[in-house]
């Protein structure tokens, strides 16, 4: 399984761009990168998935370069909601390996 | 209208007792799972569940044990629990088992066993 590092924690002002960077170098070809938000007392929520090159929704953006050994969750304009950690997880489209979630980034957003 | 649900979202009990945690998903999808999140805030995932067919069983204690009666179910009973029990545990469940399809995550149910 191709392992994930993230910054443990950001901190940002409302209504910056909040970019989180995810480093998988020993990614495979056949993984998807796929990030996730969870907020206290709930469960995890999708946010986008990628494979390559540039990803986005109404939510957020995803940026991948070309040798995909990284990843970067955008966050337009993040406000004080947005406060939650971030994980990037790494996988492959094979149900029998399990999706391992790593620990994380804690992203506080200051008023 | 809840997509995934779980109950109950508090259980608090003590060490031997057996408990169950009941999870439903009315999304429609194919497989169903169980994570547990520690103190440390690590998720792992427990079982996996595929049209009521267990896939992944990640060396859990045998003193849990997942039923999926259908696959909209997938319940989870925990015998002689111990304190190293007490954690967040997950229900979640998606599309297929394709890693592609994502994990759609109940609130959870925090256990404290004392």
């Amino acid at each position: 399984l191709a392992k994930t590092t993230q910054p443990i924690s950001m901190d940002s002002y409302e209504g910056q761009e909040v970019n989180i960077t995810c480093s998988h170098n020993n990614i495979a070809t056949n993984d998807y990168i796929t990030w996730y938000q969870q907020f206290p007392s709930q469960g995890p929520r999708f946010i986008i998935q990628g494979y390559k090159t540039k990803v986005t929704n109404e939510v957020a953006s995803l940026f991948i370069p070309a040798d995909r050994k990284s990843s970067t969750l955008s966050l337009p304009r993040v406000s004080l909601s947005d406060t939650a950690v971030y994980y990037c997880l790494v996988a492959r489209n094979s149900g029998n390996t399990p999706l391992v979630f790593g620990k994380g980034t804690r992203l506080s957003v200051i008023a | 209208d809840t997509a995934v649900s779980q109950t109950p979202k508090y259980l608090v009990t003590q060490m031997g007792n057996d408990k169950s945690i009941k999870c439903e998903q009315n999304l429609g999808h194919d497989t169903m799972y169980w994570y547990k999140q520690d103190s440390k805030k690590f998720l792992k995932i427990m079982f996996s569940y595929n049209n009521k067919e267990l896939i992944i069983n990640e060396t859990v204690p045998n003193r849990f044990s997942p039923k999926s009666p259908d696959k909209a179910h997938l319940n989870l009973h925990i015998n002689s629990l111990e304190l190293g029990d007490s954690a967040v545990y997950f229900c979640a469940s998606s599309q297929d088992r394709g890693y592609n399809s994502p994990l759609h995550f109940g609130n959870g149910t925090r256990l404290t066993v004392t």
